[in-house]
């Protein structure tokens, strides 16, 4: 079992849905979690970090970790075609400062 | 704020040769850097930690001679693929992590090596 699981997708909705992502995580170490959204050839792009369990909002994003569950999930709002890419959970242990990635999950937003 | 730039972003070389990638945090410091490799349809995978002044941690399984990593100030970090093969050729990215944070890393747009 990897230590983050997340399904790859792809995930298709129509323009103004909103969209739910997720992840689980195996291991209770995982203090600090992270959502990356990455363009087709370009780099990750930080959206939205969290360190305790609850929510925390960013204009139309919303992330929510239930540390009890191990799950991390991201919430877009009003889906747009630009938010189509790849979205990347990622997560570091405690005690180590190294980021664990899920695979991506692959959004596309259809006009 | 917290802009990463690599350099360069495509590059195509011949078997054999050297190439170097870099790496700049341009609007902070960063103590430490990350590189990292990603084949098509997959997630990021890291290659080695780079800390400023020290020696780079490598991961397992990554050739330490053959990727050369230099992080010789707080906004500079260098990759270089020695003697390149066409196994070597994937799309490089680098990170910086805001000093005195552990959770923002801040990624640069990522390097394309094509080793004919």
């Amino acid at each position: 079992q990897k230590e983050v699981e997340q399904d790859p997708g792809p995930l298709s909705v129509p323009e103004g849905a909103i969209v739910s992502l997720n992840c689980t995580y195996s291991n209770s170490a995982f203090q600090y979690f992270m959502w990356y959204r990455q363009y087709s050839r370009k780099g990750p792009e930080l959206l939205m970090y969290t360190y305790s369990s609850g929510n925390k909002e960013d204009g139309r994003f919303t992330a929510q970790v239930d540390k009890s569950s191990k799950y991390i999930s991201l919430f877009i709002r009003d889906s747009q075609p630009s938010d189509s890419a790849t979205y990347l959970c990622a997560m570091i242990k405690s005690g180590s400062e190294k980021l664990v990635f899920g695979k991506g999950t692959k959004l596309t937003v259809n006009p | 704020g917290a802009v990463v730039s690599q350099h360069p972003s495509r590059v195509i070389c011949k078997s054999g040769t050297s190439v170097k990638i870099e790496c700049r945090s341009l609007d902070f410091q960063a103590t430490t850097m990350f590189w990292y490799r990603q084949f098509p349809k997959k997630s990021l995978m890291l290659m080695a930690t780079s800390n400023e002044g020290s020696k780079a941690t490598y991961e397992q399984g990554v050739e330490k001679d053959k990727f050369l990593i230099n992080h010789a100030s707080l906004t500079l970090s260098t990759l270089t693929v020695t003697s390149a093969h066409p196994e070597d050729s994937s799309f490089y990215i680098c990170s910086a992590r805001l000093s005195g944070t552990k959770e923002t890393q801040y990624f640069g747009p990522g390097t394309r090596l094509l080793v004919l």
